[in-house]
C-alpha cells in the first residue's frame, strides 16, 4: 500500500535554514492532509493540516503547501531549530459527510529531520 | 493540555496468549482509533470506534482482534491469541469528530511476542 509516500528517508539542515519535507499521494479521494512529528518513545504529535480546497496553510514557523494537480504536498519549517529534529509523518484521509477527524489516517513512511546547531 | 494515555508502555507476552492494551482517550473526544507500527514500517490503521461500535476496520483487524469501551473512560484493544507478527508499537488515538480537528495520539504500547 503506497498511497502516501515520503521518498526522502532523511534530511539534514543547518539551524536557522529552511527545512522542506515532501510527500506524494496517489489516492484522489484524499481531501485532508496532516503532518505529524514524532520523537523517540513518544506518539505522533499533530503539527499542521490542510484541506484540499486550499493550497497553503501557515502556522508560525510551519507552512504546508498542497499541489493537487501533482498530488504533492510539502512542509516548510523556517527557521529550523535543533528541537525540530524528529521523524515527520505525512498523513492523509478521506473525510465523510464534511467531517475531517473521523476518517482513518493513511501515513507515509516518515522522514527523519536532523537540524544541526 | 489533555492527552491520550496508554498502558502499559511495554508488554511482553508468550505467543498464543491473550493481551489487552489499554487507552484513556481525551475526555471530550468521541472517536477512538488503534494504529500499529511494526519496526521499520509505516504506521498502519487498525480500527476506528464511535458510539460503542466499530465504524471502520482494516484487513489487519481480523477475528483475533477486538475493541471495547468498557466504561466511560477506557478504550481497549484485545488480541486473543498473539502471534510473533503481532510484535509492534500500538498507538491509540482520539478525536472530537469536529471539522478540522486532528486525531491525538498516545505514546504507544510496545508489544513484544516471544
Amino acid at each position: 500500500d503506497q498511497q502516501v509516500k515520503q521518498n526522502s528517508p532523511s534530511l539534514s539542515v543547518q539551524e536557522g535554514r529552511i527545512s522542506i519535507l515532501n510527500c506524494d499521494y496517489t489516492n484522489s479521494m484524499f481531501d485532508y492532509f496532516l503532518w505529524y512529528k514524532k520523537y523517540p518513545a513518544e506518539g505522533p504529535t499533530f503539527l499542521i493540516s490542510i484541506s484540499s480546497i486550499k493550497d497553503k496553510n501557515e502556522d508560525g514557523r510551519f507552512t504546508v503547501f498542497l499541489n493537487k494537480s501533482a498530488k504533492h504536498l510539502s512542509l516548510h519549517i523556517v527557521p529550523s531549530q535543533p528541537g525540530d529534529s524528529a521523524v515527520y509523518f505525512c498523513a492523509a484521509l478521506t473525510s465523510y459527510a464534511g467531517g475531517t477527524s473521523y476518517g482513518k489516517l493513511t501515513f507515509g513512511q516518515g522522514t527523519i529531520l536532523t537540524v544541526h546547531p | 493540555e489533555p492527552e491520550v494515555t496508554q498502558t502499559p508502555s511495554h508488554q511482553v507476552t508468550q505467543m498464543g496468549q491473550e493481551v489487552i492494551l489499554r487507552c484513556v482517550p481525551i475526555s471530550n473526544h468521541l472517536y477512538f482509533y488503534w494504529y500499529r507500527q511494526i519496526l521499520g514500517q509505516k504506521v498502519e490503521f487498525l480500527v476506528s470506534f464511535y458510539n460503542n461500535e466499530i465504524s471502520e476496520k482494516s484487513e489487519i483487524f481480523d477475528d483475533q482482534f477486538s475493541v471495547e469501551r468498557p466504561d466511560g473512560s477506557n478504550f481497549t484493544l484485545k488480541i486473543r491469541s498473539t502471534k510473533l507478527e503481532d510484535s509492534a508499537m500500538y498507538f491509540c488515538a482520539s478525536s472530537t469528530g469536529n471539522s478540522n480537528q486532528p486525531q491525538h495520539f498516545g505514546d504507544g504500547t510496545r508489544l513484544s511476542i516471544l
